[in-house]
């Protein structure tokens, strides 16, 4: 089952614009992950949020959580036609949940130079 | 420092058939994670596999079976193919088991089940 949810499933933007993608989630976690995968391959793990932290930065990435929520969005600044991915959140429900991340649907980000 | 690996690229398998599935882990990882992702869909967890032993199971049937290697090399077996089972199959491997250890997943290998 899938527990995050991107939105928007698709977005396209100028080589220059800021990206935001947002995940929505239905259980308690003890962190939020998001990746990146380009063209159906192997996933890149771009930045780990925990639960009880609310916004976090890693070059031209940012991250917010708000777990009243239930939301996490990414924010990518600056883009570049190489950020052409899709991004996916991962979630961790915590104890008792079988060492599984529980993923969403992602968002299918085009950047056109 | 050697990636994540994995073999086959493509397969292309009948329904019925039995299939294995090979990962090699990053150097110094002795956790491996195998994951299920269909075309535009998210990557749905299989199990994970720690020093040997599995270590945590989604929800897929016991004809998905695997293998840790002392070396931390992995493997996924399916038996009986349906052909529901065409899609990526993604390893991850990380240095522990914990979620907020970083996995670093392999390039896949995409199963087409005819």
């Amino acid at each position: 089952s899938q527990q995050g949810e991107e939105d928007p499933q698709a977005l396209s933007i100028q080589e220059g614009e800021n990206a935001t993608m947002n995940c929505s989630y239905k259980t308690s976690i003890n962190n939020l992950q998001w990746y990146r995968q380009n063209s159906g391959r192997g996933l890149v793990h771009l930045i780990l949020i925990r639960s009880n932290e609310r916004e976090k930065h890693s070059g031209r990435l940012r991250v917010t959580l708000d777990t009243s929520k239930k939301s996490s969005s990414l924010l990518i600044t600056a883009s570049r036609a190489a950020d052409t991915a899709s991004y996916f959140c991962a979630t961790d429900p915590g104890a008792g949940n079988n060492r599984k991340l529980i993923w969403g649907l992602g968002t299918s980000l085009a950047v056109n130079p | 420092e050697t990636g994540v690996t994995q073999s086959p690229t493509h397969l292309i398998k009948t329904r019925g058939q039995q299939v294995t599935l090979r990962c090699s882990s990053q150097s110094g990882h002795n956790t491996v994670s195998w994951y299920q992702q269909a075309l535009g869909q998210g990557p749905q967890f299989i199990f994970q596999y720690y020093r040997e032993e599995e270590n945590g199971r989604g929800n897929f049937p016991p004809r998905f079976s695997g293998l840790q290697f002392p070396n931390y090399s992995s493997e996924l077996n399916v038996n009986a193919l349906e052909l529901d089972d065409s899609a990526l199959y993604l390893c991850a491997s990380s240095p522990g088991t914990g979620s907020t250890y970083e996995q670093y997943f392999g390039p896949g290998t995409r199963l087409t089940v005819t």
